[in-house]
């Protein structure tokens, strides 16, 4: 198993332009998520699925969108990036009938937005 | 809600000396907690992980947790330090709930990098 994969590893964007960040994972986890982690601020919850379909609003969901056609997949879309989007984005996945709660985590995506 | 609080954005110790990182969590019902590292530029790696079934916790590379509940602390400790510990440390913790309990994420400490001196 590949286990959660991000694409790309790094991105510079200019501001007002938008981009999507892809997240896939191969172990049939219902369950996946996207974090952005700030210098000194630990990880934060921006949006989360519980499966194909459903999506839900984490803590810090402005300036973001998602999608869930698939299990295996999970995007994130930049809508007009802002300065303020500037992070490292992990994406997450489990699975609740497994082991519990552990979450599994990609290698990230690192965005500068200027 | 749920949050979580380490004490000390760094911590540097000697190597071979006692390894301390503390976390303590605020939550309104029992919490599953974790310890999760991360070394530069790379993702999160699971350490280790408290689910009830054992108040103290042995993870990977001789690290291990306490939780204790009267404390509302789950601090992570390995007896003798190397240099290959250098890292970010993260406690994180999720409440259990109902089915779907997990779909709320887990909610992050801001980390303790730990510092090891040669």
């Amino acid at each position: 198993n590949a286990g959660v994969t991000q694409t790309p590893k790094f991105r510079i964007l200019k501001i007002g332009q938008s981009m999507t960040l892809q997240c896939a994972q191969d172990m049939n986890h219902n369950y996946m998520y996207w974090y952005r982690q700030d210098p000194g601020m630990g990880l934060k919850l921006i949006y989360y699925s519980v499966g194909a379909g459903i999506t839900d609003k984490g803590e810090v969901p402005n300036g973001y969108n998602v999608s869930r056609s698939t299990t295996e997949d999970f995007p994130l879309r930049l809508e007009l990036a802002a300065p303020s989007q500037t992070s490292v984005y992990f994406c997450a996945s489990n699975d609740p009938g497994g082991t519990i709660y552990e979450q599994y985590f990609g290698p990230g995506t690192r965005l500068t937005v200027t | 809600a749920q949050s979580v609080t380490q004490l000390g954005s760094h911590v540097s110790v000697s190597e071979g000396a006692l390894v301390l990182l503390r976390c303590n969590y605020s939550s309104s019902v029992p919490p599953y907690l974790f310890w999760y590292v991360q070394y530069p530029n790379q993702g999160l790696q699971l350490l280790l992980k408290y689910t009830s079934a054992a108040t103290l916790v042995k993870g990977i590379n001789g690290f291990e947790a306490e939780f204790k509940k009267s404390e509302t602390s789950f601090h992570l400790t390995k007896p003798s330090a190397h240099m290959s510990d250098a890292a970010e440390y993260f406690c994180a913790v999720s409440e259990r709930r109902g089915t779907g309990g997990g779909a709320d994420g887990l909610t992050f400490g801001k980390g303790t990098h730990l510092i090891i001196q040669p």
